[in-house]
């Protein structure tokens, strides 16, 4: 009973580096969303996908890239890190009823030197 | 660009005190939610609400939406150590998006 898991949980990079964060989920939830968390600015919605082979930028898109490979699968990419991207990154998927939750995995704490 | 502004931002009570926490808007949201998040963790919800003038009670915890559906509020009575963490209010947009507040993070001691 997993429910959303993401990949890494920690990771440093240096400035310029790239990777990718990885969400996977079992909910069979339609809607995936990737959100950034820093301090003292709750939560900020980076990409989001309604369904199955559609994205959309969310408020903070700039530096990030996605792809949603499957109903289970949606992964963030850095292409070129930068210190400002310093945070923590949370994946979250729901359904397309906006009474019901999002469903959150524990985050990627990602730190760029 | 939808807002909510959530206040206060950081409250530290003993064990036994009231407190009240909100969340107002200048849009009106189809729904607004609140999550509370430990450390370490994702948020998990607590309570949504979808009426305006709707009250929910989940056991120590009272929440209400406003009548215009802009603002809402959290009220604990009797806080307890167990009930330190981050409070985020977000409001439901389109495609069920959520906007978050910034959080109130709450300490509650012995």
């Amino acid at each position: 009973n997993a429910g959303v898991t993401q990949t890494p949980k920690f990771q440093v990079l240096k400035t310029g580096q790239s990777m990718t964060l990885q969400c996977a989920q079992d909910m069979n939830h339609n809607s995936m969303y990737w959100y950034r968390q820093d301090p003292g600015m709750g939560l900020r919605l980076i990409y989001y996908s309604a369904s199955e082979g559609t994205t959309d930028k969310g408020e903070v898109p700039n530096g990030y890239n996605v792809s949603r490979l499957n109903k289970r699968e949606f992964s963030l990419r850095l292409e070129s890190a930068a210190p400002s991207q310093t945070s923590v990154y949370f994946c979250a998927t729901g359904t397309e009823y906006s009474n019901q939750p999002q469903h959150f995995g524990d985050g990627t704490r990602l730190s760029i030197l | 660009t939808q807002l909510l502004e959530q206040s206060p931002q950081f409250l530290s009570i003993q064990e036994g005190e009231n407190l009240t926490v909100y969340c107002n808007s200048s849009s009106v949201f189809s729904s607004l939610q609140w999550y509370r998040q430990e450390p370490g963790e994702g948020p998990v919800l607590l309570v949504t609400v979808v009426t305006g003038g709707e009250v929910k009670k989940l056991k120590r915890l009272t929440f209400q939406f406003g009548d215009a559906r802009k603002d809402s509020s959290l009220h604990i009575t009797a806080a307890q150590p167990g009930d330190t963490g981050l409070y985020l209010c977000a409001g439901a947009g389109g495609y069920s998006t959520l906007t978050f507040g910034k959080g109130t993070m709450l300490l509650v001691s012995p």
